[in-house]
């Protein structure tokens, strides 16, 4: 069945550093790829997805491309700010259903 | 408008009892979705609902859980005979259709502890 992996955390970095949380994934067919967020005492939130090869998804200064070569879809970002901090999912779907499989998430703690 | 609601936020109980956790999703949606979310993991598929029925339960981990969407809105998972292991967040989202290129909508859990 369909799987991600995705960088362990915690992660740490000083406001308007450069941001990368990577995912992998397994996946049987074209599976659409997404990137859930989870800030303090908030439910989880899509913050971008992509559902094609090359596609690239983005979203809140936020970017992640599809590669099905390498079967990844790595999270950046060019400066991060304090209100990032937050967990980061990734996850694949199923696309017929689309019930999620995500990785364990990766939080990210940005300092001033 | 509404989004998804859980009730109860919190539930606390001791094993070997019976509970019952709510989801109301966004009105008009579909489909319907239970995870659940162990501590420093990810949520794990439970159970899918496409209107009133259960079109895949394959996440469900054995026979104490069920759930329920009995008028196509209003979901209701149930959990019998409960264990310490069965401590968690459990997560209801809602989407329009169903399917990966529809946004699922989350609430925001309800946390049971199983004592």
């Amino acid at each position: 069945g369909n799987s991600v992996t995705q960088m362990e955390g915690p992660v740490t970095l000083s406001e308007e550093a450069f941001l990368t949380i990577n995912c992998t994934y397994t996946a049987t067919g074209y599976p659409s790829l997404f990137w859930y967020v989870q800030y303090p005492g908030e439910g989880l939130q899509l913050l971008l997805k992509a559902t094609k090869a090359d596609d690239k998804g983005s979203n809140k200064g936020f970017e992640a491309t599809y590669r099905k070569e390498t079967t990844s879809f790595h999270l950046e970002k060019g400066s991060v700010q304090v209100s990032d901090s937050a967990v980061y999912f990734c996850a694949v779907s199923d696309r017929s259903q689309g019930n999620l499989i995500f990785g364990k998430g990766t939080k990210l703690s940005v300092k001033p | 408008g509404a989004g998804v609601s859980q009730t109860p936020s919190n539930k606390v109980t001791e094993k070997g009892k019976y509970v019952e956790l709510r989801c109301d999703p966004i009105s008009g949606h579909t489909a319907l979705y239970w995870y659940r979310q162990s501590l420093g993991q990810g949520p794990e598929f439970l159970i899918y609902f496409q209107g009133t029925g259960a079109a895949d339960d394959s996440g469900l981990p054995n026979d104490r859980f069920f759930a329920v969407r009995p008028e196509g809105s209003v979901s209701t998972l149930k959990i019998q005979r409960t264990e310490r292991g069965d401590s968690a967040v459990y997560l209801c989202a809602s989407s329009l259709t169903g399917g990966s290129n529809n946004e699922q909508f989350f609430g925001p859990g309800t946390r049971l502890t199983v004592l």
